[in-house]
């Protein structure tokens, strides 16, 4: 089947630790996404690729880090340096006119 | 820079009934797109407007750019159309979304 896969589907983590959320496609899609949700809100753009070996900042790029290695695989870490980690995120691939998101890591920190 | 703003930000209806949902938008963009977060967290794309009006379904979709503003017409609804509805704009600058908080739809039995 193609589509978005994100792994863990929840994560809990310690004060201080790194932490690394994946996302994988297999739809072909050069450009791929990190969003964060908190409740009650709209989605918040951490860090986008369009292509392999590049990426941006978004708006709220503080305390995250990722690498876009393959095509496939966009991976996020959240770092100690984030003060707030604990939220809904989501990954997305696709064009301008439509992205796919995958069902999402939902991360609490204890 | 861009506000989102929708409204209601809660909507219960009984279901069968019709529904107007509005996202306004405080500066020139490139598109608006439409979404819809079921109660599990998916995402899917609902429509990708950046003016005029679209169908599909029960659901439809105005755009007036020139005005700052869209609209989602849900027809007929039904429980399964339970969720949160999001409007996004393309910044002109850099291409990326801007989300509104959304709004909150219960479609009750």
């Amino acid at each position: 089947d193609g589509g978005i896969t994100q792994s863990p589907k929840y994560l809990f983590r310690k004060e201080g630790q790194n932490v690394t959320l994946s996302c994988e496609q297999n739809l072909n899609h050069d450009a791929m996404y990190w969003y964060r949700q908190d409740p009650g809100q709209g989605l918040r753009l951490i860090y986008y690729s369009q292509i392999v070996n590049d990426f941006q900042k978004g708006d709220i790029a503080e305390g995250y880090s990722v690498s876009r290695e393959k095509k496939e695989s966009f991976p996020l870490t959240v770092t100690s340096a984030q003060k707030n980690p604990t939220a809904f995120y989501l990954c997305a691939s696709g064009q301008r006119d439509t992205q796919y998101f995958g069902p999402g890591t939902r991360l609490t920190v204890l | 820079g861009i506000q989102v703003e929708q409204s209601p930000p809660d909507l219960i209806l009984q279901e069968g009934a019709n529904s107007t949902l509005r996202c306004n938008f405080s500066d020139s963009v490139n598109n608006l797109q439409w979404f819809h977060q079921n109660p599990w967290g998916q995402l899917i794309n609902l429509f990708y407007i950046p003016s005029g009006t679209k169908q599909n379904g029960r659901l439809s979709a105005t755009t007036v750019a020139t005005e700052r503003y869209s609209l989602l017409y849900i027809s007929s609804s039904q429980t399964t159309d339970s969720g949160v509805y999001f409007c996004a704009v393309e910044r002109r600058s850099n291409y990326q979304l801007i989300w509104g908080a959304g709004t909150k739809l219960i479609i009750k039995p």
